[in-house]
């Protein structure tokens, strides 16, 4: 069974700032994908930015971007010039690639962040 | 541009109680499913379906049932409620058809705040 860590409950950093937010994951999986949600106060889930595993290339949208080290199993999301409206809860996710079949997300814990201004 | 709406946003029941759990989605999605959110832990998979009259378990089934008799509604059902059920509750859906449709991402509903007493 595959598993997701987010090993920092809260961040919390000013406006402008760079923040990086971490996550593992454990799989014998050789071909799957990763995901990072936002989740803000409207408890609405908001797909950031996601990650094939077979790419090298690092996945990036606009001020968010990740660092997936697929050999150490790790998958961090930056986020550049933070602004106010990305204060929200957010989620790391794996997904087992499907041939056909329903997908399934195994989220981790997820990591409060909060943007000062 | 409804989306996926899920009904009702909030509900109190008491132990023993049961209810159902509405979600619609119009975008003629294959797929939806049903998750659970607590504190200090990310989604949970509670069943899903892969289409029109079918349904399957996910992680965390027990006490719950499920059905989908029409495409475009999932419903999620307690039929004897737990305080162990006190949740907030997730659908989402996937179009689950045409080329990499595993890679498409999950479109959620805004969540069901749900307390048993």
């Amino acid at each position: 069974a595959q598993t997701v860590t987010q090993s920092q409950p809260e961040m919390s950093v000013q406006e402008a700032e760079t923040v990086t937010l971490s996550c593992t994951y454990d799989t014998s999986e050789n071909n799957y994908y990763l995901f990072w949600y936002k989740q803000p106060p409207s408890r609405q889930m908001i797909l950031v930015i996601r990650q094939e595993a077979y790419k090298q290339q690092n996945a990036t949208e606009n001020r968010f971007s990740v660092n997936f080290q697929k050999a150490a199993k790790s998958f961090s999301l930056k986020i550049s010039d933070s602004q106010l409206g990305d204060t929200a809860m957010y989620f790391c996710a794996f997904m087992k690639l499907h041939i056909q079949g329903a997908q399934k997300l195994v989220f981790g814990q997820g990591t409060r962040l909060t943007i000062n201004p | 541009n409804a989306g996926v709406t899920q009904t009702p946003k909030f509900r109190v029941l008491k132990t023993g109680q049961s209810m159902t759990l509405l979600c619609a989605q119009d975008m003629n999605h294959e797929y939806m499913y049903w998750y659970r959110q607590d504190p200090g832990m990310g989604l949970r998979l509670i069943h899903y379906s892969v289409g029109e009259g079918t349904t399957a378990k996910g992680e965390v089934p027990d006490g719950y049932n499920v059905s989908r008799l029409k495409k475009q509604n999932f419903l999620l059902g307690l039929e004897s409620a737990a305080p162990s059920q006190t949740s907030v509750y997730f659908c989402a859906s996937t179009l689950g058809q045409g080329p990499f449709y595993s890679n498409q991402p999950q479109h959620f509903g805004d969540g069901t705040r749900l307390s048993i007493l």
